[in-house]
């Protein structure tokens, strides 16, 4: 099956900083996410995002599907942005939002 | 726009116990799919429902069941639980299962066995 790697697996920041997290995947996808879990365990989607690249607030995603990895970049950080961050896609060449594969998540922590 | 909302919150069962969990999806969506994530784990893809009926199944063994009410609503019951079931069970809905609908999860269920 696909596999998806996410790196780095921890990082911790200062307040104001900017980020980089990067999402590897083994094949093709149709379909790719980006969720956050805050520390009470609430998964938040942030973009969907099969390719491309998309910008929310100081939040941004960029995938380049030909090259099989996704980049979400944060900037400005703020505390309340600790948590984990999973990359999430849809295997097997399918495109079903409902059957996602997670990755094992980057653990931001963001000191005031 | 009410989100996903999943009942109970917490929840703590013996071994051999049998438990159900719930979901209501997110106001207009119609498909409901069910995660466990163990602790320090990615959620892992149990289940989905759509049109009261699962479409798609992940690794789980047959003691992990489900079904989904014609509101949409769904269910997870797990019979015969081991250690091992305890997790956090999450539950997301979108519209349809095709590419285009972002899943959105509810708050989870903390199941812990003893």
């Amino acid at each position: 099956g696909i596999q998806v790697e996410q790196s780095p697996p921890d990082l911790i920041l200062q307040e104001g900083a900017n980020s980089t997290l990067r999402c590897n995947f083994s094949d093709s996808v149709n379909n790719l996410q980006w969720f956050h879990q805050n520390p009470w365990g609430q998964l938040i989607n942030l973009f969907y995002i099969p390719s491309g690249t998309k910008q929310n607030g100081r939040l941004s995603a960029t995938t380049v599907a030909t090259e099989r990895y996704s980049l979400l970049y944060i900037s400005s950080s703020q505390t309340t942005d600790s948590g984990v961050y999973f990359c999430a896609l849809a295997g097997d060449g399918s495109s079903n939002t409902g059957k996602l594969i997670f990755g094992q998540g980057t653990t931001l922590q963001v000191k005031p | 726009d009410a989100g996903v909302t999943q009942s109970p919150t917490h929840l703590i069962k013996t071994r051999g116990q049998q438990v159900t969990l719930r979901c209501s999806p997110k106001s207009g969506h119609d498909t409901v799919s069910w995660y466990q994530q163990a602790l320090g784990q990615g959620p892992q893809f149990i289940f989905q429902y759509y049109e009261e009926e699962e479409r798609q199944r992940g690794n789980f063994p047959d003691r992990f069941s489900g079904h989904q009410f014609p509101n949409y609503s769904s269910e997870l019951n797990v019979n015969a639980l081991l250690l091992g079931d305890s997790a956090l069970y999450l539950c997301a809905s979108s519209l349809g299962t095709g590419t285009n609908s972002p899943l959105h999860f509810g708050n989870g269920t903390r199941l812990t066995v003893t």
